[in-house]
């Protein structure tokens, strides 16, 4: 069963404004991933947090995670046509692998 | 390519037919999993193997499911007496390590239609 739950469900923007999604789940994590998905392709690994991490950084985007609130988010800055995807949350738990929420659909308008 | 590799990339099959769809991971990676993808959805875990052990079957949704890795290299997910509702993309990851919950490394799915 999925265990992530992306907020919101679709979002749509103009290039070079920012970006952000969400990320709610149920239970205690070791840690959290987000990715990439471009129509007709496979997922792609962006950025992995850990739980005893707050933020992480990676080009132009920004991951924060806090647990007492069983939450991530996913900034995506000055964005482009070409972040055109569909963005999932992965959480990673003790004893299974990870389970993926239904994704956050972003589109950029050029 | 240095990348998952998944064939066929599209399957259309009559219901009650079997299926075989095979996943060429990214050489040495321990770990192999394969995931289900409805439309507009996230992957659901199918079953996971760490070289050639299966670990982990508890997403695999009925007997008709049936995966294998012999060699610990090349995997197949075999799907017996399909129906409609099997309809979906089926994605494969590898992962260079046998640690659970690091980063995957995903092929491009197998879309399967069942008719």
């Amino acid at each position: 069963s999925q265990q992530g739950e992306e907020d919101p469900q679709a979002l749509s923007i103009q290039e070079g404004e920012n970006a952000t999604m969400n990320c709610s789940y149920k239970t205690s994590i070791n840690n959290l991933q987000w990715y990439r998905q471009n129509s007709g392709r496979g997922l792609v690994h962006l950025i992995l947090i850990r739980s005893n991490e707050r933020e992480k950084h990676s080009g132009r985007l920004r991951v924060t995670l806090d647990t007492s609130k069983k939450s991530s988010s996913l900034l995506i800055t000055a964005s482009r046509a070409a972040d055109t995807a569909s963005y999932f949350c992965a959480t990673g738990h003790v004893n299974n692998d990870m389970r993926f929420g239904a994704g956050t659909r972003l589109t950029v308008k050029p | 390519g240095a990348g998952v590799s998944q064939s066929p990339r599209y399957k259309v099959a009559k219901r009650g037919q079997d299926v075989a769809l095979r996943c060429d991971p990214i050489s040495g990676h321990v770990s192999l999993f394969w995931y289900q993808q409805a439309l507009g959805q996230g992957p659901e875990f199918l079953t996971y193997f760490q070289n050639e052990a299966q670990l982990d079957k508890s997403g695999l949704p009925s007997d008709r499911f049936f995966a294998e890795r012999p060699e610990g290299s090349v995997s197949t997910l075999k799907i017996q007496r399909t129906q409609q509702e099997d309809s979906a993309v089926y994605l494969c990851a590898s992962s260079s390590t046998g640690v659970l919950n690091q980063p995957q490394h995903f092929g491009d799915g197998t879309r399967l239609s069942i008719l």
